[in-house]
């Protein structure tokens, strides 16, 4: 099994509908991370959080909501999307600075 | 949060040594720099990290300037299979709710026959 398991892994949905993608992880990590990587550009942090109390906005977090319902889990939900919300998002998390990150294999979100 | 520049791109001869430059000039004592690869689109996959000093792995070398402005990747043997995006972050240690964890654009790596 994954250490970091993202859903859905891909999804087409329809501009103004809620979308949540979830993220769960098997590491006991307390810090988890959203991003978003648009074609040819690097990740860019949307969400962090680095316990269940404890919720920090990104670069890029207008559009987006976040909600840590476990040590294990962080969503991201879309409240109303929108075609410029289309991209690839991956999950992430980490045990502190001096250890490595551990990535979800993404979910391709795109919104018609 | 300081900030790191690579070069766009980079070309490397299969079996020959890729090394791949970093700059992060405005560098804190307490930040660590990282290198993470992505390949495709696939999750980025950790490499290695270091603070002061030059670190080793199975998969790279991570050489680090004495005054810590900058830093290079080394993959010693480059294979077809190392073609990716190559990512060079500096994360601060220690530090209660900064750590951001902010990728940059990277170096994209073509290893070719």
């Amino acid at each position: 099994d994954a250490d970091v398991t993202q859903t859905p892994r891909n999804r087409i949905t329809k501009t103004g509908k809620r979308i949540m993608l979830e993220c769960s992880q098997t590491k006991g990590h307390d810090r988890m991370y959203w991003y978003r990587q648009d074609p040819g550009l690097g990740l860019r942090l949307i969400y962090y959080s680095f316990d269940v109390k404890d919720i920090n906005k990104g670069e890029i977090s207008d559009g987006y909501s976040v909600s840590r319902q476990a040590q294990a889990k962080f969503s991201l939900s879309l409240e109303s999307a929108i075609p410029n919300q289309t991209a690839l998002y991956f999950c992430a998390t980490s045990g502190g600075s001096n250890t490595e990150a551990f990535f979800g294999q993404g979910t391709r979100l795109t919104v018609v | 949060d300081a900030k790191t520049t690579q070069p766009t791109s980079m070309d490397c001869a299969e079996g020959r040594a890729a090394n791949l430059p970093c700059n992060h000039s405005t560098i804190s004592g307490n930040e660590y720099v990282y290198w993470y690869r992505q390949i495709h689109s696939q999750g980025p996959q950790y490499i290695i990290h270091g603070l002061k000093n030059n670190e080793t792995n199975e998969m790279a070398s991570l050489i680090i300037t004495e005054d810590r402005k900058s830093s290079t990747l080394i993959l010693p043997h480059a294979t077809l299979r190392d073609t990716a995006v190559y990512y060079c972050i500096v994360r601060v240690a220690g530090v209660y709710n900064t750590d951001k964890l902010i990728f940059g654009t990277g170096t994209r790596l073509q290893v070719f026959p």
